[in-house]
């Protein structure tokens, strides 16, 4: 079966410190890859989605930047956090073949502040 | 531009009540409509629904879908203080090949004993 998983649980970074948030997934391949913030009381924001290797799209202009170094890594970046850039993170899974009709799966979240 | 609403935002119920949670949308090329569960952290997948009129049903909840109206509800019975979450509702968006998910704000649902 297939897992998702995401770390760290959470984190507590100062304003202008860099960020690295990593997930990865086991149990399929070519999977599609996404990263959202959830703010408080909200529902999911799409930041990035990645239909392959290298291939990152950018939903909203922002701070962060994405990569997918390998099939089933993807990592959410920053070189210098805002405070706005605080929230809850969701890294999500989906299956790429019929894609519109698969779920996104999601890992257990990191929730990031920023001081 | 495409959107998802939900109504209520929060809810308060009391154990065994019934619930109706609405979801509403506009989207390009509808394919589908998922509702997900959110307690503590990662959100678990409910149902997707794609046909009209079709309840999709798993244990006490149970949803359904109405395409010329453009919404969705999910019922929960008997309602256990379990079912406190947030419950999400999300359409796919864009092309097709890409499976983003637009989602709605979701409705915090509180079961109290």
């Amino acid at each position: 079966s297939q897992t998702i998983h995401q770390w760290p649980a959470t984190l507590v970074q100062p304003v202008g410190s860099p960020l690295s948030l990593e997930c990865t997934v086991e149990g399929t391949s070519n999977p599609n890859l996404y990263w959202y913030r959830q703010a408080a009381g909200r529902g999911l924001q799409l930041l990035f989605y990645s239909v392959g290797i290298g291939q990152i799209s950018s939903e909203v202009p922002q701070n962060l930047s994405a990569s997918r170094p390998q099939d089933r890594q993807f990592i959410l970046s920053s070189k210098k956090l805002l405070l706005s850039d605080s929230g809850f993170y969701l890294c999500a899974w989906s299956h790429r073949r019929g894609v519109s009709n698969q779920p996104q799966h999601f890992g257990d979240g990191t929730r990031l502040s920023i001081l | 531009e495409d959107k998802v609403v939900q109504s209520p935002l929060s809810l308060v119920v009391h154990e065994g009540d019934t619930v109706t949670l609405n979801c509403s949308y506009e989207v390009t090329n509808f394919r589908s409509l998922l509702w997900y569960k959110q307690e503590k952290k990662a959100p678990t997948f409910l149902f997707m629904l794609t046909s009209s009129g079709i309840e999709k049903k798993s244990g006490r909840l149970s949803s359904i879908l109405d395409k010329k109206e453009l919404f969705s509800i999910l019922n929960i019975t008997a309602t256990q203080t379990g079912d406190s979450a947030v419950y999400l509702c999300a359409v796919p968006h864009g092309s097709g090949n890409t499976g983003k998910l637009i989602f709605g704000q979701g409705t915090t649902l509180q079961v109290k004993p």
